[in-house]
């Protein structure tokens, strides 16, 4: 079975620094990963996903992520927050559809101006 | 429009009534999941649905039934609710591969007094 791990609950960024989110899974194969945001009272919004090809992926709102296969991680990362990113960010693996999504603890993030 | 909907979306129930959380998506989605969002735990996956009438539990399923009899919508039961079974819980939906997006709905959050 497949598990993710995030090691950080909270991160706390001025707005206009850098971001990084860590993000470790277990499976053994190359799963599908993929982060998620969730706003207060929000369901999740999808920001990347990855399978295959260039391990560093783009998605939305200026967000990126870079898959290791060496390390078992796939790292998120944002050049420069700005205090709408506040948020909690969830990674998540997906081995098969017919699974689901297994999602870490999320990582809670912070944005002061 | 993509959108999965989820009613209601505050709920409060004794101990012991009947509850009915409705989920409809507009995708035309096969799979379709339930799951809930508890502090310290994340998301949970309780049920999984592949298309009309076919359910398969997910982590854990103890306490939940489902029903799905039209492809656009996924209802998740619960028998006599327990004051444990206070949560948020959402419904998501995605076509019937790993590499896609799992859309969520914004979540029902239930309290059993």
């Amino acid at each position: 079975a497949q598990s993710v791990t995030q090691p950080d609950a909270r991160v706390t960024v001025s707005e206009g620094a850098s971001l990084q989110l860590r993000c470790k899974y277990s499976y053994s194969a190359t799963p599908y990963l993929f982060w998620y945001v969730q706003y207060p009272r929000q369901g999740l919004q999808m920001l990347l996903k990855y399978y295959s090809g260039d391990p560093v992926v783009q998605g939305v709102n200026g967000f990126e992520a870079e898959f290791s296969k060496s390390d078992s991680s796939f790292h998120l990362r944002k050049a420069s927050v700005h205090w709408s990113d506040s948020a909690v960010y969830f990674c998540a693996v997906s081995a098969h559809y017919a699974q689901g999504l297994t999602f870490g603890l999320g990582t809670r993030v912070s944005v002061f101006p | 429009d993509m959108k999965v909907t989820q009613m209601p979306r505050y709920l409060i129930k004794r101990m012991g009534e009947n509850v009915l959380l409705e989920c409809g998506q507009d995708m035309s989605h096969e799979t379709m999941y339930w799951y809930r969002q508890d502090p310290g735990l994340g998301l949970q996956l309780i049920y999984i649905s592949y298309d009309v009438d076919s359910n398969s539990e997910g982590d854990i399923p103890k306490g939940y039934r489902v029903s799905r009899k039209k492809r656009e919508h996924f209802s998740l039961i619960l028998d006599s609710a327990k004051t444990n079974q206070t949560s948020v819980y959402f419904c998501a939906s995605r076509t019937g591969t790993a590499n896609t997006e799992v859309f969520f709905g914004k979540g029902t959050r239930l309290t059993v007094v």
